[in-house]
């Protein structure tokens, strides 16, 4: 069965960094798109950032030059380095194997790691 | 980049009965329409895409239509599982992005 499983969540003051990780099993993160989408706290989802399995990487444009997508094959894990949080950036973060068809749609989820920045 | 709104925010439906929910994209996404149930502390969950194909293990109740601009969800008997907010999501153009999402309740 097709498994994400997040962590690396936590309170985090403004201005400061945060790494995500997604560790998949069922599916190779290097032969994969796979993609973060955050959720504000009782908001809609929102497309963050995707990695192709050639190793190009997209960002939304609200985190491009602050968060960075990569993933390790070794450990068949995807991470998300955040830099110079925001409150804005407060959000449950999860991964999705992503479907690519010159954009993406996402067929399984992690159940989610969350993101508080606060002071 | 392509806005997606959904209506009615909230649906209220009986058990056994019909449910339909509306998605509207501000420029035509052609067929590349998916649809996703999330449930209270829970992740989404794929229910539709390509407009109208059941993901893996999706009961039949659940179906998809339309294309261009305008989409619907269906679930035909609504089953006490089936209360949840739904979103739809397009990825025709970059970047993908989802409704605001409708809520359906009891």
């Amino acid at each position: 069965e097709v498994q994400l499983v997040e962590s690396g969540g936590g309170l985090v003051q403004p201005g400061g960094s945060l790494r995500l990780s997604c560790a998949v099993s069922e599916f190779t993160v290097s032969n994969s798109y796979i993609s973060w989408v955050r959720q504000a706290p009782g908001k809609g989802l929102e497309w963050v950032s995707t990695i192709y399995s050639g190793g190009s990487t997209y960002y939304a444009d609200s985190v491009k030059g602050r968060f960075t997508i990569s993933r390790d094959n070794s450990k068949n894990t995807l991470y998300l380095q955040m830099h110079s949080l925001r409150v804005e950036d407060t959000a449950v973060y999860y991964c999705a194997r992503t479907i690519f068809t010159g954009s993406y749609y996402f067929d399984y989820w992690g159940q989610g790691t969350l993101v508080t920045v606060s002071s | 980049e392509i806005v997606m709104t959904q209506s009615p925010a909230t649906l209220s439906v009986s058990p056994g009965e019909r449910a339909t929910l509306s998605c509207r994209a501000s420029q035509s996404v052609s067929s590349n329409l998916a649809w996703y149930q999330q449930k209270p502390g829970q992740a989404p969950r794929l229910l539709i895409y390509g407009a109208s194909a059941r993901a893996t293990g999706i009961p039949a109740r659940f179906s998809g239509g339309g294309s261009g601009a305008d989409f619907t969800l269906t679930i035909s008997s609504l089953q006490s599982e089936d209360f949840a907010v739904y979103y739809c999501q397009q990825y025709n153009n970059w970047p993908p992005t989802f409704g605001q999402g409708t809520k359906l309740e009891i």
